[in-house]
């Protein structure tokens, strides 16, 4: 299985702060990575695939970068509703998986 | 817009086994990948298997011997089954749609369903 390591694991951060959160996969996925948000109660939901391509209606201020083994995804001026959690997932191959997230909060 | 719902019991005994049906609506279950997802509080976000709406599975090493997923094309539907389940299976499971022209990410996600093992 791909191992992908998720870093930091958690952060604080102000509204308007600039965030970037990495993932790194055990072996290279060219970029088979994507990115998703997740809030409290709610299923994941699809922020940016293929590495760097925006999911539709996805606020600009997302993007993502990377190839290979790593990976980011950067927050340009975060707004209150982006607080939240964060996941990469490869999909190169199966088994998908996933990094263990990073949870982003109010400073 | 695709939407999707899972159901089924929300408590299972221990060394039963748990049975799911997620139901598509607004969309055709064909030619696409359907996945089943779980997250645990232990296990963070786990990727179950996957099933095409031909038939064809591909499923997560670590459980494979106790999964079994399947579709129905007339109904519009696809299901688990996860046999010999323990506490450790206790998790919200998630029903999603891979999308082959998105890298295969996951597009769209069921609500999810909370399932507890637990005698």
């Amino acid at each position: 299985d791909i191992q992908m390591t998720q870093s930091p694991s958690s952060l604080s951060a102000s509204v308007g702060d600039r965030v970037t959160i990495t993932c790194r996969a055990s072996q290279s996925i060219r970029n088979y990575l994507n990115w998703y948000q997740q809030k409290p109660g709610k299923a994941p939901e699809l922020l940016i695939y293929a590495a760097s391509n925006l999911q539709s209606g996805v606020p600009s201020r997302f993007s993502g970068s990377g190839s290979g083994t790593d990976f980011t995804l950067t927050i340009s001026s975060l707004q209150p509703e982006d607080f939240a959690s964060y996941y990469c997932q490869q999909s190169y191959s199966t088994p998908r998986t996933f990094g263990q997230g990073t949870r982003v909060e109010i400073k | 817009q695709v939407q999707l719902q899972e159901s089924g019991p929300g408590l299972v005994k221990p060394s039963e086994t748990l049975s799911l049906t997620c139901s598509v609506s607004n969309g055709s279950i064909s030619s696409f990948y359907w996945s089943w997802i779980r997250q645990s509080a232990g296990k963070g976000l786990e990727w179950i298997g996957r099933i095409y709406s031909s038939g064809s599975t591909s499923y997560n090493p670590s459980l494979k011997s106790r999964v079994t997923m399947s579709a129905d094309t007339s109904k519009n539907q696809f299901s688990l089954r996860l046999s010999s389940v323990t506490a450790a299976d206790t998790a919200v499971y998630y029903c999603a749609r891979d999308a082959p022209s998105k890298s295969v990410a996951v597009d769209v996600w069921g609500q999810g369903t909370t399932v507890t093992v637990s005698s």
